[in-house]
């Protein structure tokens, strides 16, 4: 099946410095790429699309200037959290689908990565 | 707007018994999608079962099987035999018809914990 790569699995930086987070697909070209944040005993909230080529499409509330996302290419998206601060620790999982899979968009599988805990401190 | 519940935060289930873990929707789309997925402590989504809403029977995957009541709005998912590695979270979400849309909405989770 199709395979999702995230990286790191867990991260601890500083207040104020930036992090990279990585997702990458590694059997196919994902054309599109969803961002989720997840609390502690919380559910995943979307935070962003990601789509090749184009600019990300940010939810409500979520501020794009913080969280920089880039899918430079089909298969590797990136998620930046600039200025981090300890409100921003959390639990970060990407997810793709597969739409040539699918006759429609509604039983396509989406796919998960490793996701990845930040802690700030 | 979409809106998935589950009302069950936690539950228990003795080893080797079935255990039914609830999902409500709410939505105005004809054609929408219903996902399962189980997060285990080490916290990667695992995909599960899928029903779509025209489907006329219940899906089944193995030893997951979902209870679709469309007039109910409920698409609750029954794990039978639970064995040890079912602790877990498990989220119910859900795909709507939106163009180019894939993304989910998920639910709160509900915790199971499966006890020897």
């Amino acid at each position: 099946g199709a395979v999702v790569s995230q990286h790191p699995s867990r991260v601890i930086c500083k207040s104020g410095t930036s992090v990279k987070i990585e997702c990458r697909s590694l059997d196919f070209q994902a054309t599109t790429m969803f961002w989720y944040r997840q609390f502690p005993k919380k559910s995943l909230m979307l935070m962003a699309t990601s789509n090749e080529g184009s600019k990300a499409t940010y939810e409500q509330g979520v501020e794009k200037d913080k969280f920089l996302i880039n899918h430079a290419s089909l298969t590797l998206s990136t998620l930046t959290v600039t200025s981090a601060h300890p409100e921003d620790s959390s639990f970060y999982i990407c997810s793709f689908v597969l739409p040539s899979r699918a006759l429609t968009t509604m039983n396509t599988e989406a796919f998960f990565g490793q996701g990845t805990r930040l802690t700030v401190v | 707007a979409q809106k998935i519940t589950q009302t069950q935060p936690g539950m228990f289930v003795q080893e080797k018994e079935a255990v039914t873990l609830d999902c409500t929707y709410d939505t105005s789309d004809q054609s929408y999608g219903l996902f399962w997925y189980k997060q285990p402590s080490s916290g990667e989504m695992i995909f599960l079962i899928y029903q779509g809403s025209y489907d006329e029977q219940n899906a089944t995957e193995g030893r997951y099987s979902l209870n679709f009541q469309k007039a109910r709005k409920s698409a609750n998912l029954v794990i039978s035999a639970s064995q040890l590695g079912d602790s877990a979270m498990y989220f119910c979400a859900m795909r709507d018809t939106g163009a180019g849309s894939y993304q989910l909405t998920f639910g709160k989770g509900t915790k199971l914990s499966v006890i020897p």
